[in-house]
């Protein structure tokens, strides 16, 4: 079946690097996707990553994808406190439903 | 600017008494769809739209109806809410060409007592 499992908490130190990990189940699945929520507020697309690619750089942010173990990493460099949020991997599947993870809270400490 | 724009933002209501939440989107674009994210759970698909007049059931399509009459809007219809049903809502909407790239209005909270 389809499933996204994330780790629900992460904190580190604000200047570290964070690594959000995600492990999904569909192996048909062409695009990965990392969506960021502030408090309160809606979903942004932060980046995605198609299906043959292995890594994809965009300024802080880093997507890994491993495709064998079905796993997908985001490490955002120098993490800030306005980097403090909740990240979401998911998935697409062919209908072009989006399957989510829990959502991984980042807390990030001064 | 290109946006999904989604009414009301906050609601609380009773059980029972029907309810439709608006999503609107100005890309014109064909596909449209409905979640609902609830702590823990990360975000579940109500129900989805290829087009005008085609809908179908997502993953959690118990309790809830909705219509695609014009392009632009997707309203989600609640005929007889239940407390199980409070929830934040998102509506998206991205092109059939390229559904990989998702567009999600800001959300509905939902309270049902």
């Amino acid at each position: 079946g389809e499933d996204v499992e994330q780790s629900l908490f992460l904190s580190v130190r604000e200047g570290d690097s964070s690594v959000i990990n995600c492990t999904y189940t569909d192996s048909s699945s062409t695009y990965l996707y990392w969506y960021k929520q502030e408090p309160g507020a809606g979903l942004q697309l932060l980046t995605y990553i198609f299906s043959n690619m292995d890594m994809k750089q965009d300024q802080r942010l880093t997507v890994l994808l491993n495709k064998k173990d079905k796993h997908l990493s985001l490490r955002i460099a120098d993490t800030q406190t306005g980097d403090s949020a909740i990240y979401f991997c998911a998935e697409r599947s062919n209908t072009g439903k989006l399957i989510f993870g829990q959502g991984t809270t980042l807390q990030v400490k001064p | 600017e290109a946006q999904v724009t989604q009414n009301p933002r906050y609601l609380i209501t009773v059980t029972g008494k029907k309810l439709t939440v608006t999503c609107s989107q100005n890309m014109n674009h064909e596909y449209m769809s409905w979640y609902r994210q609830d702590p823990g759970l990360g975000l579940r698909q109500i129900y989805y739209s290829m087009n005008v007049e085609v809908t179908d059931k997502g993953d959690v399509p118990e309790g809830y109806k909705v219509s695609r009459k014009e392009k632009r809007n997707f309203p989600l219809i609640l005929e007889s809410p239940s407390p199980n049903q409070t929830s934040l809502y998102f509506c998206a909407s991205s092109s059939l060409a390229a559904t990989y790239e998702q567009y999600f209005g800001p959300g509905t909270r939902l309270t049902v007592t």
